[in-house]
């Protein structure tokens, strides 16, 4: 079946730093959101991404969508420790209506 | 807006009982709502899909007759989790889609604990 990875599975970094995770899917996506799960919350939906080689960004944050639709990632600028989460991409392959999740990314910001 | 609230936040039962939990959309219809489990520190596994005045779609390998699924409202499904055992133990998440939207607003999650 569609699987949806995510690398790295863990990222520790010093405040100030950047970070990316990266989201690869074994099939081709119509599009690809992405979320974040505070500890002990539940996810918040940050961003759709729906054609190839799209960029958006959000203040700090810059997300990618490959030209191949198969893959897509997250860069955060300058990481403040408001950032610590797990980053989640989940994707929708086309002629199905509903979205894969990745296997997360955990993100743990130093001060 | 679009505000999803599960109740119980959390559960503690015993094996062999059954729990319900309840996924509400505050402020919005959802004709769409899913259930996901999510174990400690993994990703979310989509359970089932649930559409309003029909029958829940069930992902392979999940139990229709142990998860049971109702949407009877735009604003309301609910997921029973029947003859519960020690390893159905785990974090439930329901989350909603607005009818014609593609967010999913998820809820607070439910922790169940079977003992």
């Amino acid at each position: 079946g569609q699987q949806v990875m995510q690398i790295p599975q863990y990222q520790h970094v010093q405040e100030g730093e950047d970070f990316t995770t990266y989201c690869n899917s074994s099939t081709t996506l119509s599009n690809i959101q992405w979320y974040k799960q505070r500890p002990g919350g539940h996810p918040v939906f940050l961003i759709q991404l729906v054609k190839s080689g799209e960029v958006k960004k959000q203040k700090r944050l810059t997300f990618q969508f490959g030209e191949a639709k198969k893959n897509s990632s997250l860069h955060i600028t300058a990481t403040q420790t408001t950032d610590v989460g797990t980053y989640f991409c989940a994707g929708l392959t086309s002629g199905t209506y509903k979205y894969i999740f990745g296997t997360g990314t955990r993100l743990k910001v130093l001060a | 807006g679009a505000v999803v609230s599960q109740h119980p936040s959390r559960v503690i039962c015993k094996s062999g009982t059954s729990v319900k939990i309840e996924c509400r959309s505050l402020d919005f219809q959802a004709t769409t709502m899913f259930w996901y489990r999510q174990f400690p520190k993994q990703s979310l596994m989509l359970m089932a899909t649930s559409n309003e005045g029909s029958k829940a779609t069930y992902e392979q390998g999940v139990e229709k007759d142990k998860f049971l699924i109702n949407h009877a409202s735009l604003t309301l499904s609910t997921l029973t989790v029947t003859s519960a055992h020690p390893e159905d133990s785990s974090f439930y998440i329901c989350s909603a889609r607005i009818a014609g939207g593609y967010e999913q607003y998820f809820g607070p999650g439910t922790r169940l604990t079977v003992t």
